[in-house]
């Protein structure tokens, strides 16, 4: 089947680690997203990314960083730099350049620093 | 910049009630309008669209119309039922500038039996 996975679904860290999550899809999409997910709150863009070996930063990057070295895969690094990790965090990923088209989400990594 | 304003929830109603969550948009391009849904623990599902003025998405029973005059997007169903207890996201992505979703704060929807 078609579609966007995310993996690990938990994951824990200490503090002043660094942590990588992985996201992947076989939609054949050019563009990826990263957004990150507090308890009430909306979904803020960290990083996206409209074609390989490209990538731009979103409204909360500090403390994230990103890769896209392959069309599927667009992995997200937590640093020890971002003060407060604890999130969910949702990848996502379209078509580029199609009005209206659809993002289709991952089912999401939940980060717990311990 | 892009902001999508929705109403706070959460928003409580008894099965079979009709249900309003209102969107308001700010778009500094022409945007394209959607309404996803999340269900606890999981990612966000596409439940409808629009991609110009005076469009009406719809699917599965909720609607919305895309109204310029009133940059708005409300999503309206006439009878909700239990399993639509969820929270619904408001979005918005504009054909210039950053082509990435901007999204409302959620608005959670509980339905009573």
């Amino acid at each position: 089947d078609g579609g966007i996975t995310q993996s690990p679904k938990y994951l824990f860290r200490k503090e002043g680690q660094n942590v990588t999550l992985s996201c992947e899809q076989n939609l054949n999409h050019d563009a990826m997203y990263w957004y990150r997910q507090d308890p009430g709150q909306g979904l803020r863009l960290i990083y996206y990314s409209q074609i390989v070996n490209d990538f731009q930063k979103g409204d909360i990057a500090e403390g994230y960083s990103v890769s896209r070295e392959k069309k599927e895969s667009f992995p997200l690094t937590v640093t020890s730099a971002q003060k407060n990790p604890t999130a969910f965090y949702l990848c996502a990923s379209s078509p580029r350049g199609l009005e209206g088209a659809e993002a289709f989400f991952g089912q999401g990594t939940r980060l717990t620093v311990v | 910049g892009d902001s999508v304003t929705q109403m706070e929830g959460p928003v409580t109603l008894s099965e079979e009630a009709f249900l309003t969550i209102n969107c308001t948009y700010t778009a500094t391009g022409y945007p394209s309008l959607f309404w996803y849904v999340q269900y606890p623990g999981e990612g966000l599902q596409l439940l409808l669209k629009a991609t110009k003025a005076d469009d009406k998405g719809s699917n599965k029973g909720f609607e919305a119309t895309y109204r310029k005059e009133t940059t708005s997007f409300h999503l309206e169903k006439g009878s909700v039922q239990v399993s639509d207890s969820a929270v619904y996201f408001c979005a918005l992505i504009t054909d210039t500038g950053r082509r990435a979703l901007t999204f409302g704060s959620g608005t959670r929807l509980q339905v009573q039996p």
